[in-house]
């Protein structure tokens, strides 16, 4: 069965930097594009950034392009999310997911998230 | 940038239909999906391409999508369906979301 499993989570001034990583199981990982997603406490769902099966191209919501950066290493099925320069308004929930394919777009499994908390 | 806009809330008495619709110029032109996020879960996909359902997800939840709206149909809602209703579109490389629709079972 399909499965993903975040970790990485955790407290973190603002300014600071975490790594993410979201482990994949139950399926050909590298044959899938996968996102993470993100959800602010008692807030909506907000996109942050997808990576394609390969690894060569990324895309990012705009409140986070320039500081946060979406990797994948097939070799151990396991997806990243590098978040730099984290502000107070990161704090959220973030889930991993992977990208039906077909089409493209419709994110069909996630992971159970884990929690970001940017504070002084 | 490309928004999608649904009604914050929506509620229905057992046995109803609930409708919840998701706006944005020319959505019917793309394709959309649906997700249900019960309190303290996550997200699970119940329409996909518009009108079509995952394996596992109830017949009494249909899509469709036409013009500039998209609605997500629950028939016969029961108590078990109280959620939020997320819906989502592909603008060629972003994922966006609406924000939401919580659904009340009275």
């Amino acid at each position: 069965q399909v499965q993903l499993a975040e970790s990485g989570g955790g407290v973190v001034q603002p300014g600071r930097s975490l790594r993410l990583s979201c482990a994949a199981s139950g399926f050909t990982f590298n044959t899938y594009v996968v996102h993470w997603v993100r959800q602010a406490p008692g807030k909506g769902l907000e996109w942050v950034a997808v990576i394609s099966y390969d690894g060569s191209r990324e895309y990012y919501g705009d409140s986070v392009k320039g500081r946060f950066t979406i990797s994948r290493d097939n070799s151990k099925n396991t997806l990243y999310l590098q978040m730099n320069s984290l502000r107070v308004e990161d704090t959220a929930v973030y889930y991993c997911a992977r990208d039906r394919g077909k089409p493209r777009g419709v994110l069909d499994y996630w992971g159970q998230g884990t929690l970001v908390t940017v504070s002084a | 940038s490309y928004e999608l806009t649904q009604p914050p809330s929506v509620s229905v008495s057992p046995g109803q239909t609930a409708f919840f619709t998701c706006s944005a110029d020319k959505l019917g032109d793309k394709y959309s999906s649906w997700y249900q996020q019960k309190p303290g879960q996550s997200p699970v996909l119940v329409i996909y391409q518009d009108s079509q359902r995952p394996s596992g997800i109830p017949e009494r939840f249909s899509g469709s999508n036409s013009g500039n709206t998209a609605t997500l149909t629950i028939s016969g809602t029961q108590a078990m369906d109280e959620a939020d209703y997320y819906c989502q579109a592909w603008d060629s490389t972003n994922v966006i979301f609406g924000g939401g629709t919580r659904l009340t079972v009275l």
